[in-house]
């Protein structure tokens, strides 16, 4: 299947500071990606829908200012978490659709856990 | 995005034995998927059904899909201890983008 890699996969920041995470489709051009956010033991909750070449849709309750995405290319999305604090520790996981495809299968990258000292 | 209820929300069984899995949901659904998530990964693609179809397998699984009363199972048949994880649903609504809402989840530890 489709391969969506994830980097960091880890990552420990100290309060305030801004943490990008990347994801990339590695075998497929993806014109929209998304991002999601996990607490231990809970679902995942979609927070934004990012889209090659424009803004990102972000969900309720979501802030766009302090979740910059950034989707400059057809294999690259970018989620940066600005003034990181504690309550953002979390797992965040981004999951992309082949431009190419239309059977629905989202493809998943490992994950980048973020824990913000 | 309105999430999909499981249950059980954990699920402990011998290996050799069978695990089902429940999933309810409130929309209307173009599909229905099933993700699996060992701690601290990503999630695994495991199946997809359709609105229209009413049960699919693909190995040791099978799935149902009662639209009527917005429900879905997921069955592994001779659980094995690799099987242990958790199991997600993730509904694509109709006419909506390609983003899923996910269940609540379901642990399911399969001993040895």
């Amino acid at each position: 299947g489709a391969v969506v890699s994830q980097h960091p996969s880890r990552v420990i920041c100290k309060s305030g500071t801004s943490v990008k995470i990347e994801c990339r489709s590695l075998d497929f051009q993806a014109t929209t990606m998304f991002w999601y956010r996990q607490f231990p033991k809970q679902s995942l909750m979609l927070m934004a829908t990012s889209n090659e070449g424009s803004k990102a849709t972000y969900e309720q309750g979501v802030e766009k200012d302090k979740f910059l995405i950034n989707h400059a290319s057809l294999t690259l999305s970018t989620l940066t978490v600005t003034s990181a604090h504690p309550e953002d520790s979390s797992f965040y996981i981004c999951s992309a659709v082949s431009s190419g495809a239309n059977t629905g299968e989202l493809f998943f990258g490992e994950g980048s856990r973020l824990t913000v000292l | 995005s309105q999430q999909g209820e499981e249950d059980p929300q954990a699920l402990s069984i011998q290996e050799g034995e069978n695990a089902t899995m429940n999933c309810s949901y409130k929309t209307s659904i173009n599909n229905l998927q099933w993700y699996r998530q060992n701690s601290g990964r990503g999630l695994v693609h495991l199946i997809l059904i359709r609105s229209n179809e009413r049960e699919k397998h693909s190995g040791r699984l099978r799935v149902t899909l009662d639209t009527s009363k917005k429900s879905s199972s997921l069955l592994i048949t001779a659980s094995r201890a690799a099987d242990t994880a958790s199991y997600f649903c993730a509904m694509r609504s109709s006419g909506s983008a390609r983003q899923l809402t996910f269940g609540s989840g379901t642990q399911l530890t399969v001993l040895p």
